[in-house]
């Protein structure tokens, strides 16, 4: 069965980065895409970008332009996202989802969610 | 940007309901929408997508409707597990997700 496994729990102080993982397996990794979304405490869900485990083409949400890097490593089959200049406002628990390519960016497997605090 | 409201906001419902909900794009997104259920402390899982396919191993309950600016998420008869908050995504152009609908008990 799909399956998405990410990296533990971490907290950084402001201005710092983060690099989350999110390893697959039961499928063909290269054959999809993995979307990132996030979720601060207590609200909604908000879409951080996509890239594609095939080429490594990359989208980004607006928003995080500038601050945010996804990757791929398609020996580990692992997806990571990077951010960086973290903020109290970056406090949220981060999501990888299984996608489809380019412009498919539902999700239909998710990992577990990997919480990152901000903090002083 | 693209932005997507619900409503309601929150929903009360009793069980063997019929409930509706209703997510709306800010311009036209024609069908690529998808929504989503949340738990407390889980990840979503998908319902729904292309407004109206039902993912593999999800209730037929769950219903989806509508293309361009107005979609709706239908459950027929309303059971235990299917309390919890509901989101709406469209991915015409990037993504975007609605504020969520609560459904709780009534």
């Amino acid at each position: 069965q799909v399956q998405l496994v990410q990296s533990g729990a971490e907290v950084k102080k402001p201005g710092a980065s983060v690099k989350v993982s999110c390893r697959a397996s039961g499928y063909t990794f290269n054959s999809y895409g993995i979307s990132w979304v996030r979720q601060a405490p207590g609200q909604g869900l908000e879409w951080m970008g996509w890239i594609s485990a095939k080429n490594g083409n990359t989208e980004y949400a607006q928003s995080l332009q500038g601050r945010v890097t996804m990757t791929t490593d398609t020996s580990t089959v692992t997806a990571y996202m990077e951010l960086r200049s973290l903020r109290s406002d970056d406090t949220a628990v981060y999501y990888c989802a299984r996608s489809g390519g380019l412009g498919a960016y539902w999700g239909d497997s998710w990992g577990q969610g990997t919480l990152v605090t901000v903090s002083s | 940007d693209i932005q997507m409201t619900q409503s309601p906001s929150t929903l009360s419902a009793s069980a063997g309901d019929r409930v509706t909900i209703t997510c709306r794009a800010s311009q036209s997104i024609k069908s690529w929408l998808a929504w989503y259920q949340q738990k407390p402390g889980k990840a979503p899982k998908l319902l729904i997508y292309r407004a109206s396919t039902l993912e593999s191993g999800v209730p037929s309950r769950f219903s989806g409707s509508g293309s361009g600016t107005e979609f709706t998420l239908t459950i027929s008869s309303l059971q235990s597990d299917d309390f919890a908050t509901y989101y709406c995504q469209q991915y015409s152009t990037y993504s975007t997700f609605g504020p969520g609908t609560k459904v709780d008990i009534k």
